[in-house]
């Protein structure tokens, strides 16, 4: 069965850093892209950043580009989110969701439960 | 960036009655490579999104016939032929053929 497991949200401050994580299992972790996906409180979903099976291309939202590094650890079976220089309006719910074979044209076949991550004085 | 405009963003629906839920994109969602990749999710209360739909009408594993998706172009369409209890959500939209990949701002199923 395939599983997706997010970690590390928490309250920060304005301007502070936080590392997400995702641990993957049930599949072949190093055969998939995978990517990040946001959900502001009462809001819709948002893709955040995607990274390539190899984790050698990475990909971002504008809202995030230069503040938010993906990245992964196919040893470890694991997704990260890199978040520095946090804003509120990164206030959300963020998922990691793996990419079926053909890549992310076909959308996100399988989505963790997702952390919250808030940043608040 | 491709704007997805979902309409009604709030459906009303009767046990065992049909449900509709259109989804407009700014531009054409057909690719070079043939293929249109429009996709469709659902978000029940309290959990995750999931896939029901990938390239407008294919139905991912798991996911009851009621459910079909339709369209091409810019103009799309996800139906419940039927609605259950179990169908209550919030469903968006999401094209996958631009850079970077968007989503409608979803429609809200419920009973009435």
């Amino acid at each position: 069965e395939v599983q997706l497991v997010e970690s590390g949200g928490n309250l920060v401050q304005p301007g502070g850093s936080l590392r997400l994580s995702c641990a993957a299992s049930g599949f072949i972790f190093g055969n998939h892209d995978m990517t990040w996906v946001r959900q502001a409180p009462g809001k819709g979903l948002e893709w955040v950043s995607s990274t390539n099976r190899g984790g050698t291309g990475t990909y971002y939202a504008d809202s995030v580009r230069g503040r938010f590094t993906i990245s992964r650890d196919n040893s470890k079976n694991t997704l990260y989110l890199q978040m520095n220089s946090l804003r509120a309006e990164d206030t959300a719910i963020y998922y990691c969701a793996r990419m079926p074979p053909s890549g992310s044209s076909e959308g996100y076949d399988h989505w963790g439960q997702g952390t919250l991550v808030t940043v608040s004085s | 960036d491709v704007v997805m405009t979902q309409s009604p963003l709030s459906l009303p629906v009767t046990l065992g009655q049909p449900a509709s839920i259109s989804c407009r994109s700014s531009q054409s969602l057909g690719h070079s490579d043939g293929d249109t990749y429009l996709n469709w999710f659902q978000q029940r209360p309290g959990q995750s999104p999931r896939r029901l739909i990938y390239k407008v009408s294919n139905r991912d594993s798991g996911v009851p016939d009621r459910f079909s998706g339709s369209g091409s172009g810019t103009d799309f369409t996800l139906k419940i032929s039927r609605v259950e209890v179990e169908d209550v959500g919030v469903y968006y939209c999401m094209q996958g053929t631009h850079w970077p990949r968007t989503f409608g701002q979803g429609t809200k199923v419920e009973i009435k």
